[in-house]
């Protein structure tokens, strides 16, 4: 599989505190994008790097991205408790998205 | 826009039976896909269409067909229901797949007895 995995599996933080969550992938990627799941929904798409940036920012969020350790990281500033949430990454290979297994967080009011 | 729209929410299927889940999207995007969500797994494809009357497998396609007969509705269907297909299944929609953000829908919970 060409899943990638996300580190840590759980991360329970305070509200106004910084949450960062990892993205580890296997092969070489045109583009990783991150993902936010409420519960029982949908996701949602967050941000999209390409393999030839490093960083990338929008609002709250930063991502970046390092392509010789085939891994990305998940930045959330000032974190609020509606960003309470499972958090995927995924990146494309041919025309197949891969999904991360994802970070579940919890941000306490 | 409705955006991706999924059919039904919920279902529960004996083992054997057949069903299609339906999935339509009204944004005109040419790349549409499968995806089924199981606890710790993520996400992981199952079929996926770069336009109308191209389809290709994803990484868990067996027990799965679909069909891709206009640009808006992409069905999936089981042919044969097992319990190891209980799960969340979701339907997801690009402008032109790769370096495009997906369009998610809501989701069908599916159980198979």
């Amino acid at each position: 599989s060409q899943q990638g995995e996300e580190d840590p599996q759980a991360l329970s933080i305070q509200e106004g505190e910084n949450a960062t969550m990892n993205c580890s992938y296997k092969t070489s990627i045109n583009n990783l994008q991150w993902y936010r799941q409420n519960s029982g929904r949908g996701l949602v798409h967050l941000i999209l790097i390409r393999s030839n940036e490093r960083e990338k920012h929008s609002g709250r969020l930063r991502v970046t991205l390092d392509t010789s350790k085939k891994s990305s990281s998940l930045l959330i500033t000032a974190s609020r408790a509606a960003d309470t949430a499972s958090y995927f990454c995924a990146t494309d290979a041919g025309n197949q998205f891969y999904f991360g297994t994802g970070t579940s967080l919890t941000v306490i009011p | 826009n409705a955006g991706v729209t999924q059919t039904p929410k919920f279902q529960v299927l004996k083992t054997g039976q057949s069903m299609t889940l339906q999935c339509a999207q009204d944004m005109n995007h040419e790349y549409m896909s499968w995806y089924r969500q199981d606890p710790g797994m993520g996400l992981r494809l199952i079929h996926y269409s770069v336009g109308a009357g191209i389809t290709d497998q994803g990484e868990v396609p067996n027990g799965y067909n679909v069909s891709r007969s206009t640009t808006e509705d992409f069905p999936l269907r089981l042919l044969s229901a097992a319990p190891s297909q209980t799960s969340v299944y979701f339907c997801a929609s690009s402008p032109r797949g790769m370096g495009y953000e997906q369009y998610f829908g809501p989701g069908t919970r599916l159980t198979v007895t």
